[in-house]
Parts: structure tokens; C-alpha cells; sequence
């Protein structure tokens, strides 16, 4: 069965700076991998998807992440954050011919001027 | 915006009584989904349609029930509410590409069962 596991439950940072949040999945079927971030009182917004092709996805808001197949990851990255981008972060993953999509547990993200 | 609304928005109910959440859309998507939302667990699906009258259970779909009686309108209802149901609901309509659903989510109702 698949299975989302987001490395790290907070992560405070200073604004510009650089950031990464780690995510880990598992299955034994080709997956497709979203981020959505969710600001507070709102529901998840996608932040971008990876279905196939370039292994390197970007996304809105300058956001990136890499689909590492041998490492069953995809970590999101973001080269200089802003205090807005202060939100929790959600990882998922969806397997070839299912529609369930499973999420992981979420990175709340802190920008601190 | 993928045109999902939900309603109500936030609600205050007592144990043992039913409550039904509604979830909108102005799209024609097929699939729509019911999530609920709880610290530390991401979202866990409670139940999901695949079209009219089709529906299927999530992992955590014990005291709660669906209906989609039109493409536009999927309905969460539980049956008598508990303290353990206290929790944000989210819908979410599915886009099919390829051989997977992008998901878009609708604004979430905050529902207290006291």
C-alpha cells in the first residue's frame, strides 16, 4: 500500500533564505506526486504536480521539486522564501489507475524576518 | 478557483444529533471526495464518487455517509454526531489526467460536535 511520510513537522526559517521540505513515499506501482500549501482558514491549493516527463517540476509561487526515483522522494525547494509563504505544506501521492490520493501528515513552514 | 463551495461553513452541534455538509460544484467533474482535516494527520479520506449514485468508502468512513444524487452536489451526513467527528471537512473535485485525479479542494467547514 502507498504511503506519504513528510520528514519534518515545522520548519522555521529566516526570511530569504533558502528551503527545503523533504517528503518520502512508498509503493510498489508508479505514482504520480503533488504539493498543495495551505494557508490558514483556507482549503490546500496546488502547488505543482509531477505525472511524468522532467523529473524536475516547477510549480507557482517560485516553488520546485525533484521526483527522485531511486530515492522514492520529492523534496519541494524554494532558492529565497518570503514571509508569505508562511503555510503548511502537504505532500500526496496517487498510484497508476487509482483516483485515492494519499497525503501526508504536513510540514508547517514559519518565515521569520 | 475550481468552482467547489461548500456550506455551512463552520457549525456548532450537540452529540447524538445529525448533521449534513454539502459540497458544490460548478464544473461537471466526475469524481468528487470527502476529506477531514485533524493536526498531525494530514487529510484522510472519508468517502468518494465516481459518479451518480457511485460512491465508495475511504479509510475513515465509519459514522458517516454520502449521497450524490446530481454530478454537482455530494453530500457528507452524519448519521449522530460524536466528539471524535469535531474536525475541518474538505471536498475536493477530481481532474482526470492520464491515469490519476489532480485534486482541487473547496474553502473547508469547521464542524464542533460538543
Amino acid at each position: 500500500a502507498q504511503s506519504v511520510t513528510q520528514l519534518d513537522s515545522q520548519v522555521p526559517v529566516f526570511e530569504e533564505a533558502p528551503v527545503e521540505l523533504r517528503c518520502n513515499y512508498s509503493s510498489s506501482v508508479s505514482v504520480y506526486l503533488f504539493w498543495y500549501v495551505q494557508y490558514p482558514n483556507q482549503g490546500l491549493q496546488l502547488l505543482l504536480k509531477y505525472l511524468s516527463g522532467s523529473t524536475l517540476v516547477k510549480g507557482i509561487n517560485g516553488f520546485e521539486a525533484e521526483f527522485n526515483k531511486s530515492q522514492t522522494s520529492f523534496h519541494l525547494r524554494k532558492p529565497s522564501v518570503h514571509i508569505s509563504d508562511t503555510a503548511e505544506y502537504f505532500c500526496a501521492v496517487s498510484e497508476t489507475g487509482g483516483f485515492k490520493t494519499i497525503f501526508g501528515a504536513g510540514t508547517r513552514l514559519f518565515v521569520k524576518a | 478557483d475550481a468552482g467547489i463551495t461548500q456550506s455551512p461553513r463552520h457549525k456548532v452541534t450537540e452529540t447524538g444529533t445529525p448533521v449534513t455538509l454539502r459540497c458544490h460544484q460548478t464544473e461537471n467533474h466526475r469524481y468528487m471526495y470527502w476529506y477531514r482535516q485533524d493536526p498531525g494527520h494530514g487529510l484522510r479520506l472519508i468517502h468518494y464518487s465516481y459518479g451518480v449514485k457511485d460512491t465508495d468508502k475511504g479509510e475513515v468512513s465509519d459514522g458517516y455517509s454520502v449521497s450524490r444524487s446530481k454530478t454537482e452536489d455530494f453530500l457528507l451526513t452524519l448519521e449522530s454526531a460524536t466528539s471524535s467527528q469535531t474536525s475541518v471537512y474538505f471536498c475536493a473535485i477530481g481532474v482526470r489526467e492520464g491515469q490519476t485525479d489532480t485534486q482541487y479542494f473547496g474553502p473547508g467547514t469547521r464542524l464542533t460536535v460538543l
